[in-house]
């Protein structure tokens, strides 16, 4: 079974709000985390990534925080806007592996 | 520009008709993945290769085959594609282990 997932399906956010989205895995094991955003037709694409051996990296607009105690896993979006209207999916590896074990996703949709 | 590229963006067949699915890189990367991607799901990995060396999934129907004639293509062949088969169908590239992986637009598969 999966090994990641995401606490909730789908969240609907107003336009300039910060996004949180959140992510649960069960696997002590895993030492890299990718988030992945996916428009409808589209492929996932790669927002950020983090390694266990930090607890928070950030991007344009994206911070990720990772909380190896209770093997937690987050993606902050700072004023949302509506092209971050998308499935947004975290992704863990295992230690020497070469395979992404995938969450649920999150459906965000963002209020005008 | 694209660096993963998948043809053709759209792939009708018919019930039981063979199908297949093509990519390429551009990444001179090592490592390449098919998934499998059901509506509303998460991708579902098929198989890989590193290089030349094939890695199939445990619950990969032995319907689908794969093929990899050099680091730039892989193909995703469906022998006997059922109605169960019509998905989207993505194919990523890595560098490596603890690597983003870079995905195609995918293919969708429809089955008449």
């Amino acid at each position: 079974g999966e090994s990641v997932g995401l606490h909730l399906p789908t969240l609907s956010v107003q336009e300039g709000d910060n996004s949180i989205i959140n992510c649960a895995y069960s696997n002590s094991a895993s030492d890299y985390f990718i988030w992945y955003k996916q428009e409808s037709g589209k492929g996932p694409q790669f927002i950020i990534d983090i390694r266990s051996n930090m607890d928070k990296r950030q991007g344009q607009r994206v911070t990720v925080l990772l909380n190896k105690t209770v093997k937690h896993l987050s993606l902050q979006i700072a004023a949302t806007q509506p092209g971050d209207s998308a499935v947004y999916f975290c992704a863990e590896f295992l230690v020497g592996d070469y395979k992404l074990s995938f969450g649920a996703g999150t459906t965000v949709t963002v209020r005008a | 520009d694209a660096m993963v590229i998948q043809n053709p963006r759209y792939q009708v067949t018919q019930f039981g008709k063979p199908v297949t699915l093509s990519c390429s890189q551009t990444l001179n990367h090592n490592v390449m993945y098919w998934y499998q991607q059901k509506s509303s799901q998460a991708p579902k990995l098929l198989f890989h290769y590193y290089d030349k060396d094939f890695n199939n999934e445990a619950d990969t129907p032995d319907n689908f085959q794969s093929r990899r004639p050099n680091t730039s293509f892989c193909f995703l062949d469906i022998r006997s594609p059922g109605l169960g088969d019509a998905a989207m169908y993505l194919c990523a590239t890595t560098k490596g282990a603890r690597q983003p992986q870079h995905f195609g637009d995918g293919t969708r598969l429809s089955i008449l």
